[in-house]
């Protein structure tokens, strides 16, 4: 089975700063994808982007972006210009059985 | 477009009692899943269904947990007897198609409390 990793529980950052989520994973399967959710204290599941394992470029969607490094087996999460709103639980998971990672909580400091 | 829709919202029984889920996925969606949110954790796949076949129940615990999809539309999650660690929120989840990279659209859950 596949497995998802996070090994942030917590992060902070400085409002307008930029911040990056790490998510690493382990899979045999060559062709898999890679989701990010935020999870507000509402406890609704926002999807945030997508990368796909043949995608040639790294997935952006606004103000996130994935930096996906395959060899590395990583697709860490980078917000740019960081909000409070954006103070939530992020979760990285994998397409192929929709396994989620443990979660970072983000708390974003004005 | 309608989202996916979960009843109730929230749930409180005793423990050993019976309690059922019930879930609407966006209509068309092929695949359903059900996953287990215990507080502070992330969400944990119980069943995945591709219309009304299972893909994956291998983290359900079977000997109290049941689920059905009949005609590949609606489900329902059901636990019996239910366990003071089955307190969590349960969210439903459905995509277009399994294993591609469409967006999986999460309901609101239900929260469970067993006293």
């Amino acid at each position: 089975a596949q497995k998802i990793t996070q090994t942030q529980p917590g992060m902070f950052v400085q409002e307008k700063e930029a911040v990056t989520l790490d998510c690493t994973y382990d899979t045999s399967d060559p062709s898999y994808g890679l989701f990010w959710y935020k999870q507000p204290s509402s406890g609704e599941m926002i999807f945030l982007i997508y990368q796909g394992s043949y995608d040639q470029q790294n997935a952006t969607e606004g103000r996130y972006s994935l930096n996906f490094q395959k060899a590395r087996k990583s697709a860490n999460l980078v917000i740019s210009a960081s909000q409070l709103g954006d103070s939530a639980m992020y979760f990285c998971a994998m397409s192929n059985d929709m396994r989620f990672g443990a979660g970072t909580r983000l708390t974003v400091k004005p | 477009e309608a989202g996916v829709a979960q009843s109730p919202r929230y749930k409180i029984i005793e423990k050993r009692q019976s309690v059922a889920f019930w879930c609407n996925p966006i209509s068309g969606h092929a695949t359903l899943y059900w996953y287990q949110q215990i507080l502070g954790q992330g969400p944990k796949l119980l069943i995945q269904f591709q219309n009304n076949g299972v893909v994956d129940d291998s983290q359900l615990p079977k000997d109290r947990f049941s689920a059905e999809r009949l005609k590949g539309v609606d489900s329902t999650l059901k636990i019996q007897p239910a366990k003071l660690e089955d307190s969590a929120v349960y969210l439903c989840a459905s995509t277009l198609r399994w294993g591609g990279p469409g967006e999986q659209f999460f309901g609101p859950g239900t929260r469970l409390t067993v006293l």
